[in-house]
């Protein structure tokens, strides 16, 4: 079955302590992305990824850090988490051909707390 | 950047009317596409439509888009109670390579 998944899928943290979110695409897709999702602002992009080792920021990439070394897995970093980044995180993949975008999937998304 | 804005911000009807949301966004686009979001979940893909296609159709959807307007619809038909759910616009700008950027959502709630 074609799927993003992400881990983990909630999270609740404190201030400052390193922590890692998991993504994996099981369908070859080049591209890569993570969102965040806040109440009355949409999904906005972190960062994002059009093959192995092409990463590049989003909207919204400051306190966060990602990774590609392996075309399936996108990790996101939060390297010292702050409250403001208690989210919903979503990752999502997708093919890439030409300068249009073609549909992305969705991973079930992580909520994160940080207190 | 917020790009598409979505209108109404929440909708209630009853199960068998039809629900319609709007699209807004500034810039020129490669295409426009509309996820559903089921509460607190991954976002599914709907439909893709592009910069040159005016209607589409998927089951009981119907996209419209008007580029000289910088607006898309989104009609659902005979709505069920499944359909309860948040829907996105999402457009892929002509300046941002593979880029899609997300409307703040219409909330569709659909009584039985």
């Amino acid at each position: 079955e074609a799927q993003v998944t992400q881990n983990p899928r909630y999270l609740i943290t404190v201030t400052g302590k390193k922590l890692t979110v998991t993504c994996s695409q099981n369908m070859n897709h080049e591209y890569m992305s993570w969102y965040r999702q806040d109440p009355g602002l949409g999904l906005r992009q972190i960062y994002y990824s059009m093959n192995v080792e092409v990463t590049d920021k989003g909207d919204v990439p400051e306190g966060y850090k990602v990774s590609r070394k392996e075309k399936r897995n996108f990790p996101l970093i939060l390297e010292s988490p702050s409250p403001n980044q208690t989210s919903l995180y979503f990752c999502a993949s997708s093919s890439v051909g030409g300068f249009s975008s073609y549909e992305q999937y969705f991973g079930p998304g992580t909520r994160l707390t940080v207190t | 950047s917020q790009q598409g804005e979505e209108d109404p911000q929440a909708l209630s009807i009853q199960e068998g009317e039809n629900a319609t949301m709007n699209c807004s966004y500034k810039t020129s686009i490669n295409n426009l596409q509309w996820y559903r979001q089921n509460s607190g979940r991954g976002l599914v893909h709907l439909i893709l439509i592009r910069s040159n296609e005016r209607e589409k159709h998927s089951g009981r959807l119907r996209v419209t888009l008007d580029t000289s307007k910088k607006s898309s619809s989104l009609l659902i038909t005979a709505s069920r109670a499944a359909d309860t759910a948040s829907y996105f616009c999402a457009t892929d700008e002509v300046t941002g390579f593979q880029k899609l950027v997300f409307g703040t959502g219409t909330r569709l709630l659909v009584s039985p």
